[in-house]
């Protein structure tokens, strides 16, 4: 299985909402990833998780919340999202630390914030 | 991170062999050089990773010259099916593995 699932495939939500996107693995990686990409951009990194722990947070705004509770599975939590926020929301995995690591993606999640 | 500098766009036909060339000067010792497909609402795609000298595999090759400062992806044959982008990523995996993406290369190929 060289996979990374990543649900719902299509959200739309309000600007007072909470919502989570998750993403699901079975290939044993220990590094999980979340990247956002908007029309025509390349994917911005947001967050890093190795070994289960947030190795790396780009900056990104407290609304954005990752959260990684075992080796295969890492959700992002939304809340007070802005319109400039809708993009797709991709997520990655990879064996983990070594120096030619390949990532696996998801298909992403298109969120639209309204 | 080695900042990576691609063509923005390309045209090909099918048939023809198509070389995508990325340059990244600032590469590092440790660094591995690594490209990426992406097709419009997908999530990217591995396709080739080297260190020097060239790397082949079943849909790609990569070239990559001594000095490590540049390093081209050569798709043979192209067809309708390869019109993406194609994305050229520079780092290692040490201490907290990135993956940060240059703008891209995109890639059209014409019947």
């Amino acid at each position: 299985d060289t996979e990374v699932t990543q649900t719902p495939k299509h959200l739309v939500m309000g600007m007072t909402n909470k919502k989570s996107l998750k993403c699901e693995q079975h290939m044993g990686h220990r590094a999980m990833y979340w990247y956002k990409q908007k029309a025509k951009k390349p994917p911005e990194l947001m967050f890093v998780y190795s070994y289960e722990k947030l190795s790396i947070n780009e900056s990104v705004p407290s609304r954005f919340s990752p959260e990684c509770p075992n080796s295969s599975l890492l959700n992002l939590h939304l809340h007070a999202l802005q319109p400039e926020d809708s993009a797709l929301y991709l997520c990655a995995s990879s064996r983990g630390q070594g120096l030619n690591t390949e990532a696996f993606f998801g298909q992403g999640t298109r969120l639209t914030v309204v | 991170l080695a900042k990576t500098t691609q063509p923005i766009s390309m045209d090909s036909y099918e048939g023809q062999e198509v070389n995508i060339t990325c340059s990244h000067n600032n590469i590092a010792t440790n660094d591995y050089i690594t490209w990426y497909q992406q097709f419009p609402s997908q999530g990217p795609r591995f396709i080739i990773q080297g260190y020097k000298t060239k790397v082949t595999n079943e849909v790609a090759s990569l070239f990559i010259p001594a000095d490590r400062k540049s390093s081209t992806l050569s798709l043979p044959r192209v067809s309708l099916s390869d019109t993406a982008v194609y994305y050229c990523l520079v780092g290692a995996g040490g201490g907290g593995f990135k993956t940060i993406f240059g703008a891209g290369t995109r890639l059209f190929v014409k019947a």
